[in-house]
C-alpha cells in the first residue's frame, strides 16, 4: 500500500525558506513511471499545483512560483523535498505531497497534508 | 499557465443526478481528472482519463468531455457524496486545478 507522509516545520518566519519532506512507503521512487509532486491549498480555497519531479531530477514548476522553488528527490531515503524561499503570509497553506502517474497525469496517492503558517 | 473554471457551489436532492462542470482551454487537448475532498481530508481521485474510476469509487460517478468543458456526473447522489470536487488537467507548464465546487446534498 503506497503511503506518503509530509514532515517539516509548521511555522516559518517571513522572508525565510519553507522546507518540507515527503516520505514515501510502499513504492520506490527509483522505479520510475511517476512524478513526485507538491500541491498546496490556501485556507478555504482550491488546490494549487506547486511542482513535481521524476526520479532523475527532471522537474516541472508552477510558473508563478518558479523563481522561489526547488524540488528534489533523494532515492537513498525514498523521499522528496520542497524548498520555497522568501515566504510571505500568502504562502500560508496546507501543503500536500502526492504521486502522479507520468503516463496519465493523475494524482493517485496523497499525503494527509501539513499546515504551514508564515508568521513572525 | 492556463486556468480551469468551476462553479463555486452546486446542490442536489438526495437520490437525484448532478453534473459538476469544469471549463478551460487545456481541456480541448487533455482529459480532466477529478478529485473529491471532504473537510479536513486529503483529496481522493474519483475519475481520470476518458471515463475511468479507480477501484473503490462507486459507479454512480461518471465523467465526460465536450470541447473545452469537462463534467463529472453523480447519478443518484448519496449523502456521503457531499464534498468539494476539484478538476485538474495538464497544461503547457505542468498541470492546473480548478477552483473547486462545493457539492451539497439536500
Amino acid at each position: 500500500q503506497v503511503q506518503l507522509q509530509e514532515s517539516g516545520p509548521g511555522l516559518v518566519k517571513p522572508s525565510q525558506t519553507l522546507s518540507l519532506t515527503c516520505n514515501v512507503s510502499g513504492a520506490s521512487i527509483s522505479s520510475g513511471g511517476y512524478f513526485w509532486s507538491w500541491i498546496r491549498q490556501h485556507p478555504g480555497k482550491g488546490l494549487e499545483w506547486i511542482g513535481y519531479s521524476d526520479y532523475t531530477g527532471i522537474t516541472y514548476h508552477n510558473p508563478s512560483l518558479r523563481s522561489r522553488l526547488s524540488i528534489s528527490v533523494d532515492m537513498s531515503k525514498n523521499q522528496f523535498s520542497l524548498n520555497l524561499s522568501s515566504v510571505t503570509a500568502a504562502d500560508t497553506a496546507v501543503y500536500y505531497c502526492a504521486r502522479v502517474s507520468s503516463g496519465s497525469y493523475y494524482f493517485d496517492h496523497w499525503g494527509q497534508g501539513t499546515l504551514v503558517t508564515v508568521s513572525s | 499557465s492556463s486556468e480551469l473554471t468551476q462553479d463555486p457551489a452546486v446542490s442536489v436532492a438526495l437520490g437525484q443526478t448532478v453534473r459538476i462542470t469544469c471549463q478551460g482551454h487545456s481541456l480541448r487537448s487533455y482529459y480532466a481528472t477529478w478529485y473529491q475532498q471532504k473537510p479536513g481530508q486529503a483529496p481522493v481521485l474519483v475519475m481520470y482519463g476518458k471515463n475511468y474510476r479507480p477501484s473503490g469509487i462507486p459507479d454512480r460517478f461518471s465523467g465526460s468531455s465536450s470541447g473545452s468543458t469537462a463534467s463529472l456526473t453523480i447519478t443518484g447522489a448519496q449523502a456521503e457524496d457531499e464534498a468539494d470536487y476539484h478538476c485538474n488537467c495538464r497544461d503547457g507548464s505542468g498541470t492546473v486545478f480548478g477552483g473547486g465546487t462545493k457539492l451539497t446534498v439536500l
